[in-house]
């Protein structure tokens, strides 16, 4: 079962900042926060990941709050093409990746 | 970055024949590959884990006899649905993990599945 609860749906407009909520109470020390989306039609593909630190690279940043229980994905500048289901996994380093029902995010112009 | 293929991306078989789908990573070696299927409007649903050189581990209610995965070299799966039924049509999708302690996941562009 997934250890993650996202809204199902979210709306952003063309050109600002998307922020995905995820909430992982249960997580534990050694897990670490994983973001994936799937554009339609087409395979996941790798966002972010962090464990307690806020990460930031060329795709997003993703904010942990402090006691590790939820996090937020940051596309900064949304354009049509981030419009896809966003998955936030939590998982140690060995386990496997499982899918919840993530986010499907509509990034309208 | 690393990249994932598979072939074909889509088929269409009928009822009762068997379709093979392969999983390659191209630039990378993987000795451990994963198979997920999703249907329509669902989420990935992971079927079973490929190890090369070894026998896949298949998730629970994920009948082995009917998805037959070889693991034959360190780049290549294959994912075999035996005696196909329009049931079994869906989007399959194959993934390899990158390197290191905290892996990412790296996914193939997926193969749909029609069976009439």
């Amino acid at each position: 079962d997934a250890k993650t609860t996202q809204p199902p749906s979210m709306d952003c407009a063309e050109g600002r900042a998307a922020n995905l909520p995820c909430n992982h109470s249960t997580i534990s020390g050694n897990e670490y926060v994983y973001w994936y989306r799937q554009i339609h039609s087409q395979g996941p593909q790798y966002i972010i990941h962090g464990l307690k630190n806020n990460e930031t690279n060329e795709m997003a940043s993703l904010i942990i709050t402090e006691d590790r229980k939820s996090s937020t994905l940051i596309l900064p500048h949304a354009t049509l093409r981030d419009t896809a289901v966003y998955y936030c996994i939590v998982k140690g380093g060995s386990e496997k990746l499982v899918f919840g029902k993530g986010t499907k995010l509509t990034v309208n112009p | 970055g690393a990249v994932v293929s598979q072939h074909p991306s889509w088929v269409i078989c009928k009822s009762g024949t068997s379709v093979k789908i392969e999983c390659r990573s191209l630039d990378f070696q993987a000795t451990t590959m994963f198979w997920y299927r999703q249907f329509p409007k669902q989420s990935l649903m992971l079927m079973a884990t490929s190890n090369e050189g070894s026998k896949a581990t298949y998730e629970q209610g994920v009948e082995k006899d009917k998805f037959l995965i070889n693991h034959a070299s360190l780049t290549l799966s294959t994912l075999t649905v035996t005696s196909a039924h329009p049931e079994d049509s869906s989007f399959y999708i194959c993934s390899a993990p990158g390197q290191g302690y905290v892996e990412t996941q790296y996914f193939g562009p997926g193969t749909r599945l029609l069976v009439l």
